[in-house]
């Protein structure tokens, strides 16, 4: 079983669509995080939720919106977006009372505007 | 701030070389250190971890030492595989694990 899915894989769109990105964790950890990786790999936090509430939201345009619905779900919403937004967006969960465990991410989702 | 800086790379080896990538950090309080690889197409998977001062972590043949006076967490093989490239990042988790923060990663090629 997988711990940490991401839906989808790969997702090509136009500039200005708008477009949702499913995570969905079977750990049983209460945090979660977006992670943004660029071109140059370099790892970005956007967002991170514990037990549905926002706790780390880094400065990201407000384009894009995270929502949970439970502490086992985490998406991404992004809209109208711009070529700059092209990247591989990680999920990720982890446990606070064991955060020394480290995150479990998800594959990625690499998204490519056109 | 918290902060993690590794080395550039890529790094291209021989199989059988010896590896180290540098890995140095900048916290308050005492972090939790982590190593992660990522195979190409792949998320980040866990290689290692130590947790405090002169803790080694150690995974298939893969090490690093918490080094408090260094502020270093270098990550270290004795014998790389071809099967052994990717990207490698150090990360560090604050006293209170609020979130990670990761190195720019290292490119690791291997050839045979």
């Amino acid at each position: 079983d997988t711990a940490v899915s991401q839906t989808p894989k790969y997702l090509v769109t136009q500039m200005g669509n708008d477009k949702s990105i499913k995570c969905e964790q079977n750990l049983g950890h209460d945090t979660m995080y977006w992670y943004k990786q660029d071109s140059k790999k370099f790892l970005k936090i956007m967002f991170s939720y514990n037990n549905k509430e926002l706790i780390i939201n880094e400065t990201v345009p407000n384009r894009f919106s995270p929502k949970s619905p439970d502490k086992a779900h985490l998406n991404l919403h992004i809209n109208s977006l711009e070529l700059g937004d092209s990247a591989v967006y990680f999920c990720a969960s982890s446990s606070r009372e064991y955060a020394m465990g480290g995150y479990t991410f998800g594959s990625g989702t690499r998204l490519t505007v056109v | 701030g918290d902060s993690v800086t590794q080395m550039e790379g890529p790094v291209t080896l021989s199989e059988e070389a010896f590896l180290t990538i540098n890995c140095t950090y900048t916290a308050t309080g005492y972090p939790s250190l982590f190593w992660y690889v990522q195979y190409p197409g792949e998320g980040l998977q866990l290689l290692l971890k130590a947790t405090k001062a002169d803790d080694k972590g150690s995974n298939k043949g893969f090490e690093a030492t918490y080094r408090k006076e260094t502020t270093s967490f270098h990550l270290e093989k004795g014998s790389v595989q071809v099967s052994d490239s990717a990207v490698y990042f150090c990360a560090l988790s604050p006293y209170n694990f609020n979130k990670f923060y990761f190195g720019s990663g290292t490119k690791l090629n291997v050839k045979p």
